[in-house]
């Protein structure tokens, strides 16, 4: 089975903090995504990565970067957080054929700022 | 840009009942189209994915089927069970992300 990993389920930050959120994959998928998803907004793209080293933006990437150093792992950095940036953080990941394939999800980081 | 609706947002049905959920998008130049299926607080949970050149998919009591023409997909669920309590998500595929509907929370009665 597919396994993606997030490294914290639950994340409380002061607002200017720097946060790291970390996400793992195991089946060796060239594409990776981070999305965040708040009430009645749904799930929205921040960044997305195709292979190591390579991000294009998403929907909203403002105040928002990514790190891609190994094929397994992307991380999204919140450079100065924000109360704005509170909510439900998850992370994809889905093989490339050619076009976007079946994407697998990690359980999601909820992260309060305060 | 692709846009994603799930009509109705909520549904309540009596347990035992067949049910279908929709899902609509603007753009008929997908590559597929994937149903999730989320409990609260938790991540997405695939449920079945449907390619562009296929007309329907099936997983046990699930059954998914798709239009281009009409940027329509359905969702049936058979003899519904109060397990199947959760939110429905359709993400359409195109280009080289997805599009996610708002998704439809879904109760069943016992």
């Amino acid at each position: 089975d597919v396994k993606v990993t997030q490294s914290s389920r639950y994340l409380v930050k002061r607002t200017g903090e720097k946060v790291f959120l970390e996400c793992v994959q195991d089946m060796d998928h060239e594409n990776m995504f981070w999305y965040r998803q708040d009430p009645g907004l749904g799930l929205r793209l921040i960044y997305f990565s195709y292979d190591v080293k390579m991000k294009e933006k998403g929907d909203i990437p403002e105040g928002y970067s990514v790190s891609r150093e190994k094929k397994e792992r992307f991380s999204l950095i919140l450079e100065s957080a924000s109360t704005n940036q509170t909510s439900m953080y998850l992370c994809a990941s889905s093989p490339w054929t050619g076009g976007p394939h079946e994407q697998y999800f990690g359980p999601g980081t909820r992260l309060t700022v305060t | 840009k692709q846009e994603v609706t799930q009509i109705p947002a909520a549904l309540s049905v009596p347990e035992g009942e067949n049910l279908v959920l929709n899902c609509s998008f603007t753009d008929s130049a997908i590559y597929n189209l994937q149903w999730f299926r989320q409990d609260p607080g938790k991540g997405l949970t695939s449920l079945l994915l449907i390619q562009s050149s296929q007309r329907e998919q099936t997983s046990g009591r699930l059954n998914a089927s798709l239009d281009k023409s009409s940027g329509r997909s359905t969702l049936y669920i058979a003899a519904s069970q109060p397990g199947d309590s959760a939110t429905y998500l359709c993400a359409v595929g195109t280009g080289n992300q997805f599009y996610f509907g708002t998704g439809t929370s879904l109760t069943v009665i016992p």
